[in-house]
């Protein structure tokens, strides 16, 4: 079974500068997706970032960009120029691309950082 | 709206008592999820339904869980017998599973509260 660990329960970061959140998994496949997902006070999921396993090219959306290190498992995401509005709590997240009836294309969850940002 | 709805956004309850949360996912969006939050946690998979298969039920905690996908659409989370440990807050995503990757949307959730 696939598993998703974010060993940073807590982060926090000076406006306008970078932080690094980490995510490590662990899977057998080798084609699969990895998302990351902000979560504000108001409870619903945003999507921030994702990453497809079978491209090198790392993600990048605006100030948000991630360091997908296939051999190792390991996806952390960078934040630069960090705003007040970024505070919130992270999740990382694996999801199988492996086509038929037995995947639900369901999200695995990692326990989440939250990310404090100070003005 | 345009977004996944869920209702009630809040929900207090007695133990014992048995609470229906319901979704109301994206129009046209053939999947629909239910995780669990519980506080400070990460989300924890319920159940899946996708079209018209058997749903995806293996994440269910208990028996006293269930839930209902009515035409295609709506969806009911069913707690009988509610317990302390189920407080949390029920989160419901939805997707058009064969679009690419199948991004998840998901709704605002359900805080249940059982005293």
């Amino acid at each position: 079974a696939q598993t998703v660990t974010q060993s940073q329960p807590e982060m926090s970061v000076q406006e306008a500068e970078t932080v690094t959140l980490s995510c490590t998994y662990d899977t057998s496949e080798s084609d699969y997706y990895l998302f990351w997902y902000k979560q504000p006070p108001s409870r619903q999921m945003i999507l921030v970032i994702r990453q497809e396993a079978y491209k090198q090219q790392n993600a990048t959306e605006n100030r948000f960009s991630v360091n997908f290190q296939k051999a190792a498992k390991s996806f952390s995401l960078k934040i630069s120029d960090s705003q007040l509005g970024d505070a919130a709590m992270y999740f990382c997240a694996y999801r199988s691309a492996a086509h038929g009836s037995g995947n639900t294309g369901k999200l695995i969850f990692g326990q989440g950082t939250t990310l404090q940002v100070k003005p | 709206g345009a977004g996944v709805s869920q209702s009630p956004s809040n929900k207090v309850t007695e133990k014992g008592k048995d609470v229906e949360l319901r979704c109301d996912p994206i129009s046209g969006h053939t999947a629909l999820y239910w995780y669990r939050q519980s506080l400070g946690q990460g989300l924890e998979f319920l159940i899946y339904f996708q079209g018209n298969s058997a749903p995806d039920k293996s994440g269910l905690p208990s028996d006293r869980f269930s839930a209902e996908r009515t035409g295609g659409s709506v969806s009911t989370l069913t707690i009988q017998r509610t317990q302390q440990e189920d407080s949390a807050v029920y989160l419901c995503a939805s997707s058009f599973y064969l679009a690419g990757y199948g991004e998840l949307f998901f709704g605002e959730g359900s805080r249940l509260t059982v005293l």
